[in-house]
C-alpha cells in the first residue's frame, strides 16, 4: 500500500530549538511538497522539489526554515530556531509531476512550540 | 496569483439531505481543479480532480463537482449525506501545466445532522 510517511507524527518543543520533521514520499514520485497547515491560514505552500531540486520555496521564512531532499526517499523540512508562532500541522506531499496534478498527502506532523 | 475561495467555513446538514460546497477560482486561464477531503487527524485524500475533459466530474464516495467557466466555479455536491462524510473539504487549483504545488481554498467544515 504505496503511502507518504512522515516522521515525527507529534512534536512539542521549547522554543529555540531545533525540530526536523522527515518526509518519505512515494516510490518512483517526482515532486514532493511541504505545506503547513494553521487555524487561521489554513494550508499554506512552503517549498516543493522535482526531481529533488528545490523550485519554489518562496513560502518558506528563509531565515530559519530550510527544506532539503538528500536523496529520492527523504525530504526533510528543519526550522533553527524554533518560535511559538511556527506551531502548526506540517504536511508532506508528491505527485508525479507535470500534467497529473494529483497529491498525495502524509499523515503531517502536529508542532507545538511553547 | 491563483486564488480559491470557499463560501461558508462550516456547512450542516441533515443526513440524507443534498451537500453543497461551493468552490469559485480566480484565474483567466482554467486550471486543474480538485476537491480534497480531510478527516480528524489524517492527511488530505483526493475527493476528485478536474483536468479539462467532462465539465461533471464524478469522485469517490458519491461526490461530484460540476466545472462552470462563465461562473469560475468547481461547486462540490452529494446527493444524500450520509454520517461518515462529516469532515474538512478542501477545494484547490493548480495552474502550470500541473508542475506546480496546488493553491488551496480555506477549507468548509461539513457537519452532518443525525
Amino acid at each position: 500500500d504505496a503511502r507518504v510517511t512522515q516522521t515525527p507524527r507529534d512534536k512539542v518543543t521549547e522554543m529555540g530549538q531545533e525540530v526536523t520533521m522527515r518526509c518519505q514520499p512515494i516510490l518512483g514520485h517526482n515532486t514532493v511538497f511541504w505545506y503547513r497547515q494553521t487555524m487561521m491560514q489554513g494550508l499554506e505552500l512552503l517549498a516543493y522539489f522535482r526531481n529533488r531540486a528545490p523550485l519554489d520555496d518562496s513560502g518558506m521564512p528563509k531565515d530559519r526554515f530550510s527544506a532539503e531532499m538528500p536523496d529520492a526517499t527523504l525530504a526533510t523540512l528543519k526550522i533553527q530556531p524554533s518560535e511559538p508562532r511556527d506551531s502548526a500541522v506540517y504536511f508532506c506531499a508528491s505527485g508525479l509531476g507535470v500534467n497529473t496534478g494529483e497529491l498525495f498527502f502524509g499523515e503531517g506532523s502536529r508542532l507545538t512550540v511553547l | 496569483a491563483q486564488s480559491v475561495t470557499q463560501l461558508g467555513s462550516h456547512v450542516s446538514v441533515s443526513e440524507g439531505a443534498l451537500v453543497l460546497l461551493r468552490c469559485n477560482y480566480s484565474s483567466s486561464v482554467p486550471p486543474y481543479l480538485f476537491w480534497y477531503v480531510q478527516y480528524p487527524n489524517q492527511g488530505l485524500q483526493l475527493l476528485l480532480k478536474y483536468t479539462s475533459a467532462a465539465t461533471l466530474v464524478k469522485g469517490i464516495n458519491g461526490f461530484e463537482a460540476e466545472f462552470k467557466k462563465s461562473e469560475t466555479s468547481f461547486h462540490l455536491t452529494k446527493p444524500s449525506a450520509h454520517m461518515s462524510d462529516a469532515a474538512e473539504y478542501f477545494c484547490a487549483a493548480q495552474t502550470g501545466g500541473g508542475a506546480d504545488g496546488l493553491t488551496f481554498g480555506k477549507g468548509t467544515h461539513l457537519i452532518i445532522q443525525p
